[in-house]
């Protein structure tokens, strides 16, 4: 069965800095993955994907992420960040045609964000 | 930009209730799900949709959950007699064959 491991329950950066936010992942096919942000009472909104080809994938609001097969990892990287980037950050894994299958989440990486 | 669209956003009941929770996917998408969130936990499948019938579904969605599509534009999620643990913040989603999950952006159920 697919899984994500999320290992970083909560992570605090200051303003500015940069951030790197790991994803380990387990699936025995071409793995299709996900990283999705939630704000505070907010629904979940997608980061970026890697689907095939280039494995550096660059997403939304300056993000970008790696897929290393060797290591079974899917980081998420930021160079700067910034306050509004405080929130809930999830990656996920499906399979399938194009992933068209259920997506399987970690448990989540909380940023904190500090002046 | 399409979206997904969910109603309520927050929805109490009472415990032994009946719930439907309605979604409007986005127009030309063709796979459906639904997931749930408790609070502080991750977020975790419950059912997928294709074809007019249920492709996959968690151990979590038991005899009493259904989905429906009945006209062609919503989704729906029933919950037959809720209990408390049904309490969570419950996602609608929606993809095209060939593209990521779009979801909406939730609807809170709070069981009393």
């Amino acid at each position: 069965a697919q899984s994500v491991t999320q290992p970083d329950i909560h992570i605090t950066v200051s303003e500015g800095a940069s951030l790197e936010l790991r994803c380990n992942y387990s699936y025995g096919a071409t793995p299709y993955l996900f990283w999705y942000v939630q704000s505070p009472g907010q629904g979940l909104q997608l980061l970026l994907k890697y689907f095939s080809g280039d494995t550096l994938v660059q997403g939304i609001k300056g993000f970008e992420a790696e897929f290393k097969r060797s290591q079974s990892s899917f980081n998420l990287r930021k160079p700067s960040v910034h306050w509004s980037d405080a929130a809930e950050y999830f990656c996920a894994v499906a399979g399938g045609n194009f992933g068209n299958e259920k997506l399987t989440f970690g448990t989540g990486t909380r940023l904190t964000i500090i002046p | 930009e399409p979206e997904v669209t969910q109603t309520p956003s927050h929805q109490v009941t009472q415990m032994g209730q009946e719930v439907i929770l309605r979604c409007v996917p986005i127009s030309n998408h063709l796979y459906f799900y639904w997931y749930r969130q408790i609070l502080g936990q991750k977020v975790e499948f419950l059912v997928s949709f294709y074809n007019n019938e249920i492709s996959e579904k968690s151990e979590i969605f038991d005899d009493q959950f259904s989905v429906e599509r009945p006209d062609g534009s919503n989704f729906t999620l029933k919950i037959r007699s809720t209990k408390l643990e049904d309490s969570a913040m419950y996602f609608c989603a929606s993809r095209q064959g060939f593209t990521e999950a779009f979801f909406g952006q939730g609807t809170r159920l709070t069981v009393v």
